[in-house]
This record gives structure tokens, sequence and C-alpha cells, in this order.
């Protein structure tokens, strides 16, 4: 099984619309989650944290169900600029971060 | 924001050949610093864990001989792919851990290889 799993997609989506992803992951000892954004051939960067309580940046709302091991990302009012892949990461603290494959997301006019 | 520098960020090489990648953070101290492959279409795979004044630590799989990490002091770490063949193009990316901040990551441009 693999440490962190998402569908990979893609989705593809209209302008305006709301796109919602998930991602399991396997260690239960992981203690920081993250949802990292990866334009193509380039490196990823960081879009959120995620925090057991929920949390909101914008557009972007982030889900942690620590019992389900679960993570969501919502996306609000698609851009075509959201384009792009989002990666669900986890680590424990000062280890490196572990990755899932990504979802894969075109938002078009 | 902290910054992470990699160079070269593309590289072209023959086959047999070994290419070194440079791996710098520039308003930080990295006491460790992580270097990644990523193929294409797939998630990042961590390859080695670089430690300033220590060995290196590689996952499973990752041949220490073949991808050399010297981590000399605490703004770089080095990794040099050796005797270069095609099934080693690939993106890696460097990612250096501030020792003295929130334990936050942050990443390099990455260096895409390309072995003919």
């Amino acid at each position: 099984r693999k440490e962190v799993e998402q569908d990979p997609g893609p989705f593809n989506v209209p302008e305006g619309a709301t796109v919602a992803f998930n991602c399991t992951y396997s260690n239960s000892a992981s203690q920081s989650f993250f949802w990292y954004r990866q334009d193509c051939r380039k490196e990823p960067k960081l879009l959120m944290s995620v925090y057991s309580s929920g949390n909101e940046d914008g557009r972007f709302t982030a889900q942690l169900n620590r019992a389900s091991q679960y993570i969501s990302l919502l996306i609000r009012d698609s851009k075509l600029s959201d384009s792009a892949t989002y990666l669900c990461v986890v680590n424990q603290a000062g280890t490196a971060l572990i990755f899932g494959k990504g979802t894969t997301l075109s938002v078009s006019s | 924001g902290a910054v992470v520098s990699q160079h070269p960020s593309r590289v072209i090489c023959k086959s047999g050949t070994s290419v070194k990648i440079e791996c710098r953070s520039l308003d930080f101290q990295a006491t460790t610093m992580f270097w990644y492959r990523q193929f294409p279409k797939q998630s990042l795979m961590l390859m080695a864990t670089s430690n300033e004044g220590s060995k290196a630590t590689y996952e499973q799989g990752v041949e220490k001989d073949k991808f050399l990490i010297n981590h000399a002091s605490l703004t770089l770490s080095t990794l040099t792919v050796t005797s270069a063949h095609p099934e080693d193009s690939s993106f890696y990316i460097c990612s250096a851990r501030d020792s003295q901040g929130s334990d936050t990551q942050y990443f390099g441009p990455g260096t895409r290889l390309t072995v003919l």
C-alpha cells in the first residue's frame, strides 16, 4: 500500500466550478499535512498546510480527518490559473516529506 | 521568504559521465537537506537525506555509490550522479529544512537531467 494515495484525475472543470480532491495516508504517526501545487516541469510550491480543525485560504479549503487518515482540498470558483497538479503531502517532524502522486486539474473557459 | 537554489537548472550529458548538482540555502542554515527524484507523471520520490557533517541516509533501492551526496556546510549539499545512464534522466529536486525556524522545508527549483 502506498503511503499517500490520491486520485490522479485528470479533473476537467469549467471556470467557476467547485472541485474537491481527496487523499488518504497510511502512516498513523504522520504529524503534518500539506497540499502542494506543482506546475508542469516546476518544483512543488506549498499551497497550504492542513489542520485538524480545517482551514480556509480564500477559495481553498482543506480538511483533515485523523481517524480516517483522510485529507481533502476544496477549490471554489475555479480559475484558469488553478490548472496544475495538486500534491497531497504528509510527514513526521524532522523527516522528509512524503508525496502523493498528485491530482491533475484542468480548468477551461 | 526562504530561498533554496539549485545549479544547474538543466543538464544534458553523455552516458557514462558524472554530473554534480548543487543545492544551496541562501538565507538560512540547513543541517538537513533532502534529495528527491521525479520521473514523468510520477510523484516525487525521496532518494536520500543529507545531514551536515555526516553521511547521508539513503532510501531503499537508491545506490549510495552511484548517487554521491556531500553536505559539507550548513548551506550546501551536492548530489553527484556517477556514470550516468539514460535511465537516470529525471527531475532532481532538493529541499532544505530551516534548522532554526519552524521546521518548514523549502524546495529548490529542480534540475532536469537528460542522459543521452
